[in-house]
């Protein structure tokens, strides 16, 4: 079965660009999260969505971070405009169900922003 | 929120050692997993385990939840074992409360 899919591994842009970063969860997973991971900061929970709908956005840094889940099978994390402290390999995983299931994460994107 | 420690910070073994890794939480817990994270920077889901005990393998599980702290014990470890170990905790008010420990490194020499 395929796992988690992310796309793309990495990005390299410029500070100012949008960003666009994509996850497709495991099929008939209800859940899906966002996490970023710095050496700073270890990893951290961004969003978590259910059933396409979010639920929690609280570890969102800023207003130039959004996220969607317009159907159970797609999503996206969105920086607008990026600057060099975003830069992180960020997560998606996903789950059955968001409290009491095991989360299975994608391979990551490791984005730069110079 | 939760707070989470991870001990030892890093932890060097020679292949067929056994070792222990502990993970303490601060507050009540729902949920509690351990991953791996290998040196190509894959997170793996290693176990499911907000209370008792489970095994797999060479590796086996235990989270004491009343006393705020479960053990990942790895035996006869192996080469392949090596990368940072998390884990990761949740309560019932999920959101900023489901937390990653700074994990375990640990390295396996040939």
């Amino acid at each position: 079965d395929a796992g988690v899919i992310q796309s793309p591994r990495h990005e390299v842009t410029e500070m100012g660009q949008e960003v666009t970063l994509r996850c497709k969860p495991i099929s008939g997973h209800n859940s899906l999260f966002w996490y970023r991971q710095t050496m700073m900061r270890g990893l951290e929970l961004l969003i978590y969505f259910n059933n396409n709908v979010p639920i929690d956005d609280s570890g969102m840094p800023e207003d130039r971070f959004s996220a969607k889940m317009p159907n159970a099978s797609f999503s996206t994390l969105k920086i607008q405009p990026s600057e060099p402290r975003d830069s992180a390999v960020y997560f998606c995983a996903s789950s059955l169900h968001y409290s009491n299931q095991p989360q299975h994460f994608g391979d990551g994107t490791r984005l730069s922003i110079l | 929120g939760i707070q989470v420690e991870q001990s030892p910070p890093d932890l060097i073994l020679q292949e067929g050692a056994n070792s222990t890794l502990r993970c303490n939480f601060s507050d009540s817990v729902n949920n509690l997993q351990w991953f791996h994270q290998n040196p190509w920077g894959q997170l793996i889901n290693l176990f499911y385990i907000p209370s008792g005990t489970k095994q797999n393998g060479r590796l086996s599980a235990t989270t004491v939840a009343t006393e705020r702290y479960s053990l990942l014990y790895i035996s006869s470890s192996q080469t392949t074992d090596s990368g940072v170990y998390f884990c990761a905790v949740g309560t019932h008010n999920y959101g900023q409360n489901f937390v990653f420990g700074p994990g375990t490194r640990l390295s396996v020499l040939p």
